[in-house]
């Protein structure tokens, strides 16, 4: 049964902890990303990586931490520096195939984060 | 810098009506444009995409418009149906050149859909 998990499904953090978010996949995606979904703001992308042991900045990675040691995992740390942490986080994952073809990318169900 | 905006932010339909969301967008470098599906709770899922080259594509009840000198695309469903009842992003992607195929999402749009 392939997909993507995401845990926990429900996280509460205490103002100045740091706090990560599993996701890992088994459909053997080279491609993995992390999104940020806010009411009204649609998704926004944090941080992505193509292949293992590689990862870049998406357009709010400012307070998040990633790595990708394996093909299936890519978890991300919510640091203390991050200053509204409180939102629901997507990981993704898809095929890298390189330019041309559209590499759909498949959603996981998602870690609501709730800063106290 | 929002390069994709979408509308309504929210939208009730009854049943058996048609919903339609729009969608704009700035970079003329996009060229592809998915439309993606999420139900609460769960993560989003895509529904239908289209090429800046067709002007319509249908897949059952959904339908995207696509108007390339307006910069302009829309989502319609025909004979909605509770189970449509669900947030709907639009996107877009420029799947040539240096970029790996970033994804850039509308605001979304939360469709209900009434018995």
């Amino acid at each position: 049964d392939g997909g993507i998990t995401q845990s926990p499904k429900y996280l509460f953090r205490k103002e100045g902890q740091n706090v990560t978010l599993s996701c890992e996949q088994n459909l053997n995606h080279d491609a993995m990303y992390w999104y940020r979904q806010d009411p009204g703001q649609g998704l926004r992308l944090i941080y992505y990586s193509q292949i293992v042991n590689d990862f870049q900045k998406g357009d709010i990675a400012e307070g998040y931490s990633v790595s990708r040691e394996k093909k299936e995992s890519f978890p991300l740390t919510v640091t203390s520096a991050q200053k509204n942490p409180t939102a629901f986080y997507l990981c993704a994952s898809s095929i890298y195939r390189g330019q041309g073809p559209y590499n759909e990318q498949f959603f996981g169900p998602g870690t609501r984060l709730t800063v106290l | 810098q929002q390069q994709v905006k979408q509308s309504p932010q929210s939208l009730i339909v009854q049943k058996g009506g048609i919903s339609i969301i729009n969608c704009a967008y700035e970079n003329t470098a996009f060229d592809y444009f998915p439309w993606y599906q999420q139900f609460p709770g769960k993560g989003p899922a895509l529904l239908i995409a289209i090429r800046p080259d067709v002007s319509e594509k249908k897949e059952g009840r959904f339908t995207i418009s696509f108007n390339k000198s307006a910069k302009q695309f829309s989502l319609h469903i025909m004979d909605s149906q509770p189970g449509d009842s669900a947030t709907y992003f639009c996107a877009a992607v420029i799947r040539g050149g240096t970029s790996y195929g970033k994804l850039t999402f509308g605001q979304g749009t939360i469709l209900t859909v009434h018995p």
